[in-house]
């Protein structure tokens, strides 16, 4: 199975700000998904992080204000930019591997004043 | 559109007892159906998968699922539920053209002593 790992774990920003989250998972896997938690929901696709190139971004969300890096297969980072209360939610990242299995990682709690 | 519906927010059971979670879905083509658990203050924890073969669908901690594709369902199972079950639970699918998880609203399991 694939162990994920997440920075930070969780971070209080202010308004306005700007932070970046990092995956790491310690195999190489063919896909990276990031997803948001929003408190007391459940998980909404935010994109699909793809390898050397733009990742895909899902309705409702655009790369100006979650941009997304993959530049190999174990590492990707999701930037939450320009920061609302709006924002404060669990950032969770997700890999599929070689057989197809899912997992995710522990997550970023984010909380925005 | 693609959906994945857990009618129940929670679900209250005695320890010992049996417990069923709810879950059906739509998608499109085959189903690709999963089972993921949080703790609080964790990240998701994979239970359980279904994308063929036997409609019984054994996973672990004990749980197990039955996929039954007249109703589309996928209920989650135990036969004696232990305090430590107590947890929220998500059901997720993708049909078989994509690998983008949808997921359910979670319902939080409640087992008394």
């Amino acid at each position: 199975s694939a162990v994920i790992s997440q920075k930070p774990s969780r971070d209080i920003c202010q308004r306005g700000t700007s932070l970046t989250i990092q995956c790491q998972v310690d195999s190489q896997v063919t896909m990276m998904f990031w997803y948001r938690q929003q408190p007391g929901q459940s998980l909404t696709l935010i994109a699909t992080a793809n390898q050397g190139s733009e990742a895909t971004y899902e309705s409702g969300f655009v790369i100006d204000k979650f941009p997304i890096s993959r530049p190999n297969l174990t590492f990707s980072t999701l930037t939450v930019s320009n920061m609302s209360p709006e924002d404060s939610s669990i950032y969770l990242c997700s890999v599929e591997d070689l057989l197809g299995e899912k997992y995710f990682g522990p997550g970023t709690r984010l909380t925005v004043t | 559109a693609q959906s994945v519906a857990q009618p129940e927010d929670q679900v209250n059971v005695a320890e010992g007892n049996p417990l069923t979670v709810k879950c059906t879905y739509s998608v499109s083509g085959n189903p690709y159906l999963f089972w993921y658990v949080q703790y609080p203050n964790r990240g998701l924890q994979f239970l359980l998968k279904y994308i063929t073969g036997d409609n019984l669908v054994k996973g672990s901690y004990g749980f197990e699922a039955e996929f039954n594709k007249s109703k589309t369902s996928f209920h989650l199972k135990k036969p004696s539920a232990l305090v430590s079950d107590s947890a929220l639970y998500f059901c997720a699918a993708h049909g078989g053209a994509t690998n983008k998880l949808i997921f359910g609203t979670g319902t939080l399991l409640a087992v008394q002593p």
